[in-house]
Order: structure tokens, then sequence, then C-alpha cells
């Protein structure tokens, strides 16, 4: 099936630092959505995007969807120690017969060092 | 909006044995999803609900598995005859119109 490839794997900061990371696709999507996952809990959503070119912010998150609809990215700025964990992109195909199964990256590890 | 809840939150049976997970989903939400997710991956698409209905399922979804939400309300997930390899975190999620969906915090299957 469809895969997104998320990167970097791995993150290790310092507190204080920006963050990037970024998720492309073979395929075109309609919506991509950007979570974090802490140890033992489901992901939390963090911003959606449904439009090509589109900016939103949330606090210290700012996503983009990226123009050609392969891809996303996301910044962290000013990390602080709390924002360790799992990001995970996901996305929505276009063009098929899903009712909203989304497609997950694989996922990038934040450590953040105070 | 109390969010989605999952139960139990961890399970340890043994192989060959049936095990359901139940989901609750944010109350106005209509559309009801099941994923699951093996370690150092993201969560894969099993099935997804509208209402009651079934409307599509992953060749994930073994005839072993089955989901149901009989009410539109609540769904089950039943494993029947569980195999080692159905050790993961069963993630439960849910979604109004929009497709943002929001995650319940997991059921931790370990098969033993």
């Amino acid at each position: 099936g469809q895969q997104l490839n998320q990167s970097p794997q791995s993150m290790f900061i310092q507190e204080g630092e920006d963050v990037s990371m970024n998720c492309t696709s073979s395929s075109i999507f309609n919506t991509w959505l950007w979570y974090k996952q802490d140890p033992g809990e489901g992901p939390v959503l963090l911003i959606a995007l449904y439009k090509a070119g589109e900016l939103t912010s949330n606090g210290r998150l700012t996503a983009q969807f990226g123009i050609t609809r392969k891809d996303s990215f996301l910044n962290i700025s000013a990390s602080i120690p709390s924002d360790v964990g799992i990001y995970f992109c996901a996305g929505l195909e276009a063009g098929g017969t899903s009712y909203g199964k989304l497609t997950f990256g694989q996922g990038t590890i934040l450590t953040v060092h105070p | 909006d109390t969010g989605v809840s999952q139960n139990p939150r961890h399970k340890i049976t043994k192989r060959g044995q049936n095990v359901t997970f139940r989901c609750d989903p944010i109350s106005e939400h209509n559309r009801l999803y099941w994923y699951r997710q093996t370690l150092g991956q993201g969560p894969e698409f099993l099935t997804y609900f509208q209402n009651e209905a079934q409307l599509e399922k992953s060749r994930l979804l073994s005839d072993r598995f089955s989901a149901e939400r009989p009410k539109g309300s609540f769904s089950t997930l039943e494993i029947q005859r569980t195999e080692q390899g159905d050790s993961a975190m069963y993630l439960c999620a849910s979604s109004s119109v929009s497709y943002e969906q929001y995650f319940g915090p997991g059921t931790r299957l370990t098969v033993t």
C-alpha cells in the first residue's frame, strides 16, 4: 500500500532550538495531518492542512501543505522539554474511494536536552 | 466532550484465546476508525464505520478479526484465535464531517 516517507527518523536537539521535519509521498494527498504521540498513549492531533500551499500555525508549531500536494512540513520553534515524543504525519490520498483512511509516516522521534 | 475512550487499556492473553476491545467515540462524531500500531511504526488502518455501517476494511483485517458498531455509537473489535503476531497497540479514532481524526489512548495487546 501507499507509504509516506518521513524524515528525519530521529532528532536530538538542545532546548530552545528550532526543529524541522517533513513527509513525502509518491501520490497526491488532499489532506495532511500532523500528530504527536507519547509512549503508551494514542496520537494527539496537532495541525490539519487542507489546501496546497496552506501554512497553518498552532502556538510554536507551524505546518505547510506542499505545493505539489505530495509533501508536508512541520516546524517547531524554540523547543522545550515537553516537546519530546514521536511526531507522525498522516495523509488522506486524493482520488481514491477511501472514506477517511489515513496513511501514516513512520514517525520522527524528538529528544530535547535541557 | 470527554474524548475517545478505549477499554481495556492493556490485555494479556494466551495464544488461541479470543479477545474483544471496546471504543467509545466522541459523542457527536458519526465516523469511527480502527488502526493497529506495532513498535516503531505509524498506525495502520484496519476498518471504518459511518454510523453503524462498516464501509471499508483493510486487507490487514483477516477473517479472525471482526468489528461492529451496532447502534452507531460505541464499537467493538474482536480477534479470534489470537496469534503472537497480533500483539500490537489497537487504536480507535473518531471524526465528524471533517477528516480530523481524534484518537483514543489505545489498547495494548500482548499475546503470549
